[in-house]
C-alpha cells in the first residue's frame, strides 16, 4: 500500500509569508507525528497526533507553528510569517498505534521550506 | 529532556569491511531506534528494540539498557550501504534524536 506522502516536497517562501504543509499518512494509522530537520542535524520533534487530539505539542517553536488533523487523517503544518530560522525539512511520521511504547514509525519524503 | 548522542559522525569504511557505530542517551526509555537516511530526506526504519538484541540480514542493533548505551553494526558493507544512520530515542511519546552518521562505503 502506499506510504506517507508529504506535499509540496519543495516550497519556496518569501519572509513574512504563510505556508501550509501537507501529511497523509498510512490509511489507518492512529499516531502522527511532525519533525523539523535543520540542514546537518537530526530531525527535532514538534507535535505528535492521536487521532485528531493534538496530545503533545510542546516541540513547536513559537506560537506561530500551528498544526491539526481534524478528521484522523490528513494533518496540516501551518507556519505564519515565515522567518528564515524556519528554513528546513518538515517530516512526517505515523504508525499504526498509540505511543505508549514507541512503535515503529513511518516516514514522508519530507518538504524541503526555503524561507527568502 | 534526553540527550542523544551519536559516535562516530563522519565514517568511511572499504566494501566489506564490518561497521559499528554507537549511540547513548541520557535518560531512561522506553524503545530505541534505528533509522537510515538517504540523500533527498527519505528516512526508513531499521530497527526498534527496548532490550538485547536484533539482527536483520547484514544489520545488527544491540542495546544495554543499564549502560544506556546501543550500537549498529553492519557486517560484510557495501557501497549500497552508504547513508545516514540516526539514532533516536523513546520516551515520554517523543522521539529525541541523535546528529547521525554520515556512513560512506567505497567499493
Amino acid at each position: 500500500g502506499a506510504g506517507v506522502s508529504q506535499s509540496p516536497r519543495y516550497k519556496v517562501a518569501k519572509r513574512g509569508q504563510d505556508v501550509a504543509l501537507r501529511c497523509d499518512p498510512i490509511s489507518g494509522h492512529v499516531s502522527l507525528f511532525w519533525y523539523q530537520q535543520a540542514l546537518g542535524q537530526g530531525p527535532e520533534f514538534l507535535t505528535y497526533f492521536q487521532n485528531e487530539a493534538q496530545l503533545d505539542k510542546s516541540g513547536l517553536p513559537s506560537d506561530r507553528f500551528f498544526a491539526e488533523r481534524p478528521e484522523g487523517s490528513v494533518s496540516t503544518l501551518k507556519i505564519q510569517r515565515t522567518q528564515q530560522e524556519d528554513s528546513a525539512v518538515y517530516l512526517c511520521a505515523s504508525s499504526d498505534r498509540g505511543t505508549s511504547i514507541g512503535e515503529t514509525q513511518y516516514f514522508g519524503p519530507g518538504t524541503r521550506l526555503l524561507v527568502l | 529532556k534526553n540527550e542523544v548522542e551519536q559516535s562516530p559522525q563522519n565514517l568511511t569504511a572499504q566494501e566489506g569491511e564490518f561497521i559499528t557505530i554507537n549511540c547513548s542517551y541520557s535518560v531512561g526509555i522506553s524503545a530505541l531506534h534505528w533509522l537510515q537516511q538517504h540523500p533527498g530526506g527519505g528516512i526508513v526504519s531499521l530497527f526498534m528494540l527496548s532490550s538485547g538484541k536484533k539482527k536483520h540480514g547484514r544489520l545488527i542493533a544491540t542495546i544495554n539498557i543499564q549502560e544506556k548505551h546501543s550500537s549498529l553494526h553492519i557486517t560484510a558493507s557495501h557501497p549500497r550501504d552508504s547513508a545516514v544512520y540516526i539514532c533516536a530515542a523513546f520516551s515520554a511519546r517523543q522521539l529525541t534524536f541523535g546528529s547521525g552518521t554520515q556512513l560512506t562505503v567505497l567499493p
